[in-house]
């Protein structure tokens, strides 16, 4: 059982490409979600999805757009990479989008951006 | 001040102490959580609870909402438990993260 799986693990950009990070989840949860964690802070929320055909924002989404192509499916891009967005990205899921669920995380994506 | 405050930032242990991490929040929850993130790992959850105590192995979840705290004690530590070990407390739909303790445990 996979659980959360994201992709990729390491990416260096430049300021001003373009990216996108993947995650995928096998365990039929209605709700994903994108978390950026940064030194000396704790995990902060990019995006989540609820259920399939929605998005919202979160605490931090500037520069961030998300796709959630289908149940499993939940993608955030990078349109313009800035250094500011250097961090580790988790992805994560949890059935219902109520956080008394338990919350599954992904391995976890580092993203530089020089 | 953060919603979510942890104590202490960081611990060293010797192999078998008795560990004690300690979260205190300032909003009304509907839960919290105790997660755990090994070094260039993903984040596991280990505990999620909205009263009492709960027990999974040699690790102790605790909880009192009137006093808005929460403790998570690890008995007979191991190197393998080194790790930080991050509250979260829930507000409805969203989670609010504290900074994270980490902890080392030494042979």
């Amino acid at each position: 059982n996979a659980g959360v799986t994201q992709t990729p693990k390491f990416q260096v950009l430049k300021t001003g490409q373009s990216m996108t990070l993947q995650c995928a989840q096998d365990m039929n949860h209605n709700s994903m979600y994108w978390y950026r964690q940064d030194p000396g802070m704790g995990l902060r929320l990019i995006y989540y999805s609820a259920s399939e055909g929605t998005t919202d924002k979160g605490e931090v989404p500037n520069g961030y757009n998300v796709s959630r192509l289908n149940k499993r499916e939940f993608s955030l891009r990078l349109e313009s990479a800035a250094p500011s967005q250097t961090s580790v990205y988790f992805c994560a899921s949890s059935e219902h989008l109520d956080s008394g669920n338990t919350i599954y995380f992904g391995e976890g994506s580092w993203l530089t951006v020089v | 001040k953060n919603e979510v405050e942890q104590s202490p930032q960081n611990l060293t242990a010797q192999e078998g102490e008795f560990i004690t991490i300690n979260c205190s929040y300032s909003v009304g929850i509907s839960a919290l959580h105790w997660l755990q993130q090994h070094p260039g790992g993903g984040i596991v959850s280990l505990f999620m609870l909205s009263s009492g105590k709960k027990k999974h192995g040699r690790l102790i979840a605790t909880i009192n909402i009137q006093e808005k705290h929460s403790s998570l004690h690890i008995t007979a530590s191991h190197p393998r438990d080194s790790a930080v070990y991050i509250c979260a407390v829930s507000l409805t739909w969203k989670l609010i993260f504290g900074t994270g303790t980490r902890l080392q445990v030494f042979p």
